[in-house]
């Protein structure tokens, strides 16, 4: 699986986008882009996910770079419950094990 | 959405004894379980993929004999680990795959095992 490369904190003012960048630049053409994320003494939880194409949920819209080597999270408007650590991890479809990287801690600041 | 469930959620053990720890998928069956842990402030760290059916596959440097992995069932694999030692202390996190062409996996809410 590919590595990804994360800022390792970052803080984000209260109501505000916050936007989480993660380079992966050896993805392959199969590789899927996820984002989790760990709110502090929990398991992570699921976010996001894409191949090439944009794309937004309730939670979350992630942004990925026409050449896919890189892509940012946006939580839209941020709120205190939003500071945890993120993950990016690129894996390839089916049952692949993730190997989680270092991530970034996002504090959100009243 | 999917959800997985870890019980207990806290345990204290004596060194020596052994712990067992249960992951299960509620809503929907999972072939393919993982079992991390992770050390405060360090980021997870997989120890080994449960298959329903066989054998664990065990990440270098994991002892097989000591962190047991039986996945007996398609909504429940137990870690058990055995003889318990102080620098076992740690949190333990399952996870369970759910199927599709594209991957989810998604995570149990961790137990946190202290080893006195």
């Amino acid at each position: 699986d590919a590595k990804t490369t994360q800022p390792p904190s970052m803080d984000c003012a209260e109501g505000r986008a916050a936007n989480l960048p993660c380079n992966h630049s050896t993805i392959s053409g199969n590789e899927y882009v996820y984002w989790y994320r760990q709110i502090h003494s929990q398991g992570p939880q699921y976010i996001i996910h894409g191949l090439k194409n944009n794309e937004t949920n309730e939670m979350a819209s992630l942004i990925i770079t026409e050449d896919r080597k890189s892509s940012t999270l946006i939580l839209p408007h941020a709120t205190l419950r939003d500071t945890a650590v993120y993950y990016c991890i690129v894996i390839s479809g089916g049952y692949q094990k993730v190997t989680f990287g270092t991530g970034t801690k996002l504090q959100v600041i009243p | 959405g999917a959800v997985v469930s870890q019980h207990p959620s806290r345990v204290i053990c004596k060194s020596g004894t052994s712990v067992k720890i249960e992951c299960r998928s509620l809503d929907f069956q999972a072939t393919t379980m993982f079992w991390y842990r992770q050390f405060p402030k360090k980021s997870l760290m997989l120890m080994a993929t449960s298959n329903e059916g066989s054998k664990a596959t065990y990440e270098q440097g994991v002892e097989k004999d000591k962190f047991l992995i039986n996945h007996a069932s398609l909504t429940l694999s137990t870690l058990t680990v055995t003889s318990a030692h102080p620098e076992d202390s740690s949190f333990y996190i399952c996870s369970a795959a759910v199927g599709g062409s594209s991957y989810e996996q998604y995570f149990g809410p961790g137990t946190r095992l202290t080893v006195t």
